[in-house]
This record gives C-alpha cells, sequence and structure tokens, in this order.
C-alpha cells in the first residue's frame, strides 16, 4: 500500500534563508505525488504535483520539489523564504486503487522568524 | 474559480446529539471526500463518494455514515456524536478523468467541538 513520510514535524527559519521540507514515500505503483499548503484556519491548497512528466516541478510562490524514484522523496524547496510561508505542509501520494484517492503525510509545520 | 463550501466553520454539540456536516462543489466533480484532520496524524479519510448514491467506506468509517443525493452535496453524518469526534472536519472534490493525477480541492473545513 501506498504510505507517505514527512521527516520533520517541524522546520524553522529565518526569512530570506532556503526552505527544505523532506518527503519521502512509498509505492507499488508509479505515484503521483502533491504537496499541500494549510494557513492557519484555512483548507488546503495545491502548491504542486508531479505526474510522470518532468522530475523538476514548480509550484505556486517560489516553491519546487524534485521528484527521485532512487530515493523515493519528493522534498520541498524555495530558495528565500518569506514570513507569508508560515503554515503547515503535507506531502500527498496518489492511493493504488481507481478511485482517485490520496494518501496523506503527517504534515510539517514550517515557521520564519523575521 | 474553483470552489468547495462547508455549511459550518465552527460548531459545537454535545454527546449523543446527531450532527450534520455538509459540503458544495460548484465544479462538477464526480468524486467527493470527508477527512478529519487530527494534529500529528495528518487527514485521514473518513469516506468517499464518486458517484450520487454510491459511497465507500475510508480508513475510519465508525461512527460516521454519508449521504450523496445529488452530485454537487456530500454530507457527513454523526449518528451520535461522542468527544472523540472533536475534530477538524475537511470536505474534497476532484474529477474521475486523468485518474490517480488529479489533484483534491478543499472547502475551508468545520471545526466541530463535542461537549
Amino acid at each position: 500500500a501506498q504510505s507517505v513520510t514527512q521527516l520533520d514535524s517541524h522546520v524553522s527559519v529565518s526569512e530570506g534563508t532556503p526552505v527544505l521540507l523532506r518527503c519521502n514515500y512509498s509505492s507499488s505503483y508509479s505515484p503521483s505525488l502533491f504537496w499541500y499548503v494549510q494557513h492557519p484556519n484555512k483548507g488546503l491548497q495545491l502548491l504542486l504535483k508531479y505526474t510522470s512528466a518532468a522530475t523538476l516541478v514548480k509550484g505556486i510562490n517560489g516553491f519546487e520539489a524534485e521528484f527521485k524514484k532512487s530515493e523515493t522523496s519528493f522534498h520541498l524547496t524555495k530558495p528565500s523564504a518569506h514570513m507569508s510561508d508560515a503554515a503547515e505542509y503535507f506531502c500527498v501520494v496518489s492511493g493504488d486503487t481507481g478511485f482517485q484517492k490520496l494518501v496523506f503525510g503527517t504534515g510539517t509545520r514550517l515557521l520564519v522568524s523575521p | 474559480d474553483v470552489k468547495v463550501t462547508q455549511s459550518s466553520r465552527y460548531l459545537v454539540k454535545r454527546t449523543g446529539e446527531k450532527v450534520f456536516l455538509e459540503c458544495v462543489q460548484d465544479m462538477d466533480h464526480e468524486n467527493m471526500f470527508w477527512y478529519r484532520q487530527d494534529p500529528g496524524l495528518g487527514l485521514r479519510l473518513i469516506y468517499f463518494s464518486y458517484d450520487v448514491k454510491m459511497k465507500e467506506k475510508g480508513d475510519i468509517p465508525e461512527g460516521y455514515s454519508v449521504s450523496r443525493e445529488k452530485k454537487e452535496r456530500f454530507s457527513l453524518i454523526l449518528e451520535s456524536a461522542s468527544t472523540n469526534q472533536t475534530s477538524m472536519y475537511l470536505c474534497a472534490s476532484s474529477l474521475i478523468a486523468g485518474g490517480r493525477h488529479n489533484e483534491q480541492f478543499f472547502g475551508p473545513g468545520t471545526r466541530l467541538t463535542v461537549l
């Protein structure tokens, strides 16, 4: 069965420094992978998705992620953090059924200090 | 712009009450989902529906039921609310065409407190 591990529950960075949120996945199929962001008291918003095309995926707000099959990883990066990036981030893998289920990681809370 | 709306942002109910959470999407999506979100556990799937009147159990269906009478509306029902159902509930929808590549679109969530 598909699964996702987010390696850090919390990540703290200073404004203007790079962001790295780590994600490893397990899948018996060629997966689709997603990153979602959730700002406080809001629903989830799609940041980016990988669907077996280019391995480097660019998303909204300057985020990008690289699919590495050999490492079963899909880490999220941003060159320079902004205060508005403070939120919870979820790494997500497609399920292995025909009903488009998604399997969510437990989330990484990104804290950005001035 | 795509939109998923949920009937309440905050809800407080008493133990034993029957609770209805409503979700409406305006994107003509076939699939609809109900999740609960708890700190440290991420999102866990309660039920989903791939068509009107069709439903499938997710990972944690116990204590919940659902109803989908119209394509745009998906209701989550707590038959007899209990304190361990205090949580954030998120509704989502997605297309069937394109299969596993399709992202889900989320509503703003309902924070339910059961006293």
